[in-house]
C-alpha cells in the first residue's frame, strides 16, 4: 500500500521559514517524480513543485519560484520541500503527491496523495 | 484560457445521475491533453477518481465516469450516493504555463440531498 505521510508544518512569522518533509513507502520510489500541491483554505489545488524520480530535474510555480526549495533523499524514500520568505499567501494545506511518470514537468497525473501538512503563516 | 472552468457547486438525489463540467481551452484540454479528476471527501486529501478522460483505477466504482469533447470535460456519477458528498476536482495539462503545466480546475462541491 502507497503511503505518503507528511510532517513539518505549523505556526510561521510572515518572512519566516519552514521544511516540509514527506516520507513514502509502498512503491519503487526513486522511479517516479515527486510533487507538492497546496492547497488554501476553503480553496482549490494548486501546484506547487516537482521533482524528477533522480532528482536532477526540478520545477516551481512562478509564485513560489526562487522562494521554496523541492529535494529527494531516494535511498531514505523522502522529499522535502523548503520553504522561505513566506507570506500569508503561503498559508495551506500542502500535500505530498506521487507523479506516474519520472519526469517532473512532463503531461502526467497524481495517483497517490498525503494527508496534508498545515502551514500557517501569522504574526 | 490557461485554466479550467468548473461549476461552483451541483447537487442531486440519491440514485439520480449528476454531471460536473471542466472547461478549459485550446492549450488544455482542447490541444488535446488528457483530463483526471480528482475526488476530496470532507478533510481528507485527495483521491485519483478518473485519468487520461475515461479511465478508473482500481476500487473506483463503476458509478463514475469520465468523458471529453472539444475544449471540455465531464464527470458524470450515476446512482448518487450519500457518500459521494465531496469536492470534484479537473486537472489537466497547458502548454501555456512555463513550468510544470498542471492546471486544476477550481473544484466543484457536490451535495447529495
Amino acid at each position: 500500500e502507497v503511503q505518503l505521510l507528511e510532517s513539518g508544518g505549523g505556526l510561521v512569522k510572515p518572512g519566516g521559514s519552514l521544511r516540509l518533509s514527506c516520507s513514502a513507502s509502498g512503491f519503487n520510489f526513486r522511479t517516479y517524480a515527486m510533487h507538492w500541491v497546496r492547497q488554501a483554505p476553503g480553496k482549490g489545488l494548486q501546484w506547487v513543485s516537482g521533482i524528477s524520480a533522480s532528482g536532477g530535474n526540478t520545477k516551481y510555480a512562478e509564485s513560489v519560484e526562487g522562494r521554496f526549495t523541492i529535494s529527494r533523499d531516494n535511498f531514505m524514500n523522502t522529499v522535502s520541500l523548503e520553504m522561505s520568505s513566506l507570506t500569508a499567501e503561503d498559508a495551506a494545506v500542502y500535500y505530498c503527491v506521487k507523479g506516474v511518470v519520472p519526469a517532473a514537468g512532463a503531461a502526467n497525473w497524481f495517483d497517490h496523495w498525503g494527508q496534508g501538512s498545515l502551514v500557517t503563516v501569522s504574526a | 484560457q490557461s485554466g479550467l472552468t468548473q461549476p461552483p457547486s451541483v447537487s442531486g438525489s440519491p440514485g439520480q445521475t449528476i454531471t460536473i463540467s471542466c472547461t478549459g481551452g485550446s492549450s488544455n484540454i482542447g490541444a488535446p491533453y488528457d483530463v483526471h479528476w480528482y475526488q476530496q471527501l470532507p478533510g481528507k486529501g485527495p483521491t485519483l477518481l478518473i485519468h487520461e478522460n475515461v479511465n478508473r483505477p482500481s476500487g473506483v466504482p463503476d458509478r463514475f465516469s469520465g468523458s471529453t469533447s472539444g475544449t471540455s470535460a465531464s464527470l458524470t456519477i450515476t446512482g448518487l450516493q450519500a457518500e459521494d458528498e465531496a469536492h470534484y476536482f479537473c486537472q489537466s495539462y497547458d502548454n501555456t504555463l512555463t513550468a510544470s503545466g498542471v492546471v486544476f480546475g477550481g473544484g466543484t462541491a457536490l451535495t447529495v440531498l
